[in-house]
């Protein structure tokens, strides 16, 4: 089975602050998603990556995924209220099924 | 275009009983995936459909089943309804060599 550890699970910051959260596991995946979830709604796609040592921005919110396609981060710079949410990575296997994390809650407090 | 719809959003059930969830995809996608979502064990998935057959399974008991229909809708069952099913039930459709996934809202099922 292959497991997706994420942490902090829970992270209560003040706006303005920068933040990372990390998505762990020992198990390779094909690719690895970032999604964001607001409550009362399912989860939304933020990012994709697919190559090891990929970075991609995405405004304030930078992706990074490990050279070797094991773990990956988000880092939040200048964290807003807006931000405040479940964040959650997933990994893809070799057999198209995604693997979620546990789960990130952000709170950024004004 | 429309996103992906699921009804009903809430139900309350019993011990015992059954339920049937619904999904409608975005037009045009033809897999469709469902969910688990609980405080405890976060988000797992049950089983993926694409066109009419399953084609992976999650480690859920046989209580807990799935069809799809021809125009790529589908449905979840679940039997024998016991209090740990209480969860946030999601659908996800992608489409075709996509492999982003576009959740619904959810089914919220309390088991009481």
């Amino acid at each position: 089975t292959q497991l997706l550890e994420q942490s902090p699970q829970f992270l209560s910051i003040q706006e303005g602050e920068n933040l990372t959260v990390y998505c762990n596991s020992s198990s390779v995946f094909s690719s690895l998603q970032w999604y964001r979830q607001e409550p009362g709604e399912g989860p939304v796609l933020l990012v994709t990556v697919v190559t090891g040592g990929e970075v991609k921005k995405l405004k304030r919110l930078t992706f990074q995924f490990g050279d070797a396609r094991k773990d990956s981060s988000l880092h939040i710079t200048a964290a807003q209220p807006g931000d405040t949410g479940l964040y959650l990575c997933a990994g893809l296997n070799a057999g198209n099924m995604l693997t979620f994390g546990g789960g990130t809650r952000l709170m950024v407090k004004p | 275009k429309a996103g992906v719809t699921q009804t009903p959003r809430y139900l309350i059930k019993t011990r015992g009983q059954q339920v049937t969830l619904s999904c409608s995809p975005i037009s045009g996608h033809r897999s469709v995936s469902w969910y688990q979502q609980t405080p405890g064990q976060g988000l797992q998935f049950l089983f993926e459909y694409f066109s009419e057959t399953q084609r992976n399974k999650g480690n859920f008991p046989g209580r807990f089943s799935g069809r799809q229909f021809s125009n790529s809708r589908s449905e979840m069952n679940v039997s024998t309804l016991e209090l740990g099913d209480s969860a946030l039930y999601l659908c996800a459709s992608r489409p075709p060599g996509v492999e982003t996934q576009y959740f619904g809202p959810g089914t919220r099922l309390l088991v009481l």
